[in-house]
């Protein structure tokens, strides 16, 4: 079946710098990823929708020059946080769907602690 | 308001036992409806996905069915295990959005030997 790796599975930084999250579709070529975030005991939240080889769709609220995000190629997705904060401590996950649209899977996602 | 709306919030059953989660949605149309595994910490995994016209879709202890006149969706697990502890999340894609999934809150499952 269709498998997204998603690294790294925790990160702790510092206030002030930036951390990259990658997403991977190992098995198939993702024309979109999908990035949410997570807070505890709540749903996943849709933040942007990226396209391969164009600009990421950002939904409302979600700041595009906070949460950058690359798709450079049919198999890879990156979630860049720019001067993170500890409010942007949470749980961040990715998720791919092939170029039908069929099926989506998600990544194992990524705790992101800003300290 | 959230058009998919789970229940029980949470319970929890006795190893063994069997349990049924509630999905109502008022999405429309829609293309498909998920059932999500999301262990504490991980990335949510699917069980079963059906279609506006299927009625039941089976994964090993996992049984869904679906009823599109009514707009609900259950979530059957026989004869749980320790490891089913986990929220269970109803996901539903609407025809017309692609990408959007609309996601419900999820059933925390808690099976205690």
């Amino acid at each position: 079946g269709a498998v997204v790796s998603q690294h790294p599975s925790w990160v702790i930084c510092k206030s002030g710098t930036s951390v990259k999250i990658e997403c991977r579709s190992l098995d198939f070529q993702a024309t979109t990823m999908f990035w949410y975030r997570q807070f505890p005991k709540q749903s996943l939240m849709l933040m942007a929708t990226s396209n391969e080889g164009s600009k990421a769709t950002y939904e409302q609220g979600v700041e595009k020059d906070k949460f950058l995000i690359n798709h450079a190629s049919l198999t890879l997705s990156t979630l860049t946080v720019t001067s993170a904060h500890p409010e942007d401590s949470s749980f961040y996950i990715c998720s791919a769907a092939d170029s039908v649209g069929y099926g989506y899977t998600f990544g194992s996602g990524t705790r992101l602690t800003v300290v | 308001k959230n058009q998919v709306e789970q229940s029980p919030q949470s319970l929890i059953i006795l190893e063994g036992k069997n349990c049924t989660l509630q999905c109502n949605y008022t999405v429309s149309p829609f293309s498909n409806l998920r059932w999500y595994k999301q262990d504490t910490g991980r990335g949510p995994v699917s069980l079963t996905i059906m279609t506006f016209s299927e009625n039941t879709k089976s994964n090993g202890r996992y049984t869904a069915t679906l009823d599109a006149d009514t707009k609900q969706s259950s979530l059957h697990i026989t004869a749980s295990q320790l490891s089913d502890s986990a929220s269970y999340i109803c996901v539903v894609s609407p025809t017309d959005s692609w990408g959007k999934l609309q996601f419900g809150a999820g059933t925390q499952v808690v099976v205690t030997p």
